[in-house]
């Protein structure tokens, strides 16, 4: 399995821009966890799905941040319009079960900058 | 609310074995994780406790005291390789990750 596929690894982008991060979960996981990773903030759950059906968004910092999983094998994570205070590690996680013990795996992050 | 406390660095040395702890605040506790993630990559899953006791993976175990909501990392046999961020992580509603314990293992 070649684990979870972000794309891309980088995007550099001006203020204003939208933005798209996109995530292929591994087959067969049920779960999948939007992640983003900044120094001040660390390691902040954005949103997760279960089954392609969105179940906790509490943590999409605000209306600019949306996401989607139209079928099971993709996700994206879009960011409309982008700030600078958006720059971070975007990981997109995917896990076979709600239960810790699998563990999440995740995928190599986005690293966004916004200038 | 949810929360996890950990250190924020540890030094030791090569051949040593070092503890990394953690302690939580959750709602709903399921469950305790750590994960390790090296500089520019991702983290990536080690162990997971969900019952009290000690849970061992070749080098590397992990406690979990859910009364005193409190669970540690051991590493055993520290090599350079495990330089590196951990993370612990409690699976509650929701899993939430601790600010990350950052390791410097030197020669």
């Amino acid at each position: 399995d070649a684990g979870v596929i972000q794309s891309p690894r980088h995007e550099v982008t001006e203020m204003g821009q939208e933005v798209t991060l996109r995530c292929k979960p591994i087959s067969g996981h049920d779960y999948l966890f939007w992640y983003r990773q900044t120094m001040m903030r660390g390691l902040e759950l954005l949103i997760y799905f279960n089954n392609n059906v969105p179940i906790d968004d509490s943590g999409m910092p605000e209306d600019r941040f949306s996401a989607k999983m139209p079928n099971a094998s993709f996700s994206t994570l879009k960011i409309q319009p982008s700030e600078p205070r958006d720059s971070a590690v975007y990981f997109c996680a995917s896990s076979p079960t709600s239960r810790g013990i699998y563990g999440y795996t995740f995928g190599s992050g986005t690293r966004l900058t916004v200038v | 609310g949810q929360s996890l406390e950990q250190p924020s660095e540890v030094t030791a040395v090569e051949g040593a074995i070092v503890q990394i702890n953690c302690t939580y605040q959750t709602s709903g506790f399921y469950g305790l994780s750590w994960y390790q993630q090296h500089d520019g990559g991702a983290p990536t899953f080690l162990s997971y406790n969900a019952l009290d006791g000690l849970e061992e993976t070749g080098r590397f175990s992990s406690f979990l005291s859910r009364s005193d909501s409190y669970g540690y990392l051991l590493l055993q046999e520290l090599q350079m390789k495990d330089s590196a961020s951990y993370f612990c992580a409690g699976r509650g509603f929701k899993t939430i990750f601790g600010a990350g314990t950052r390791l410097f293992v030197k020669a």
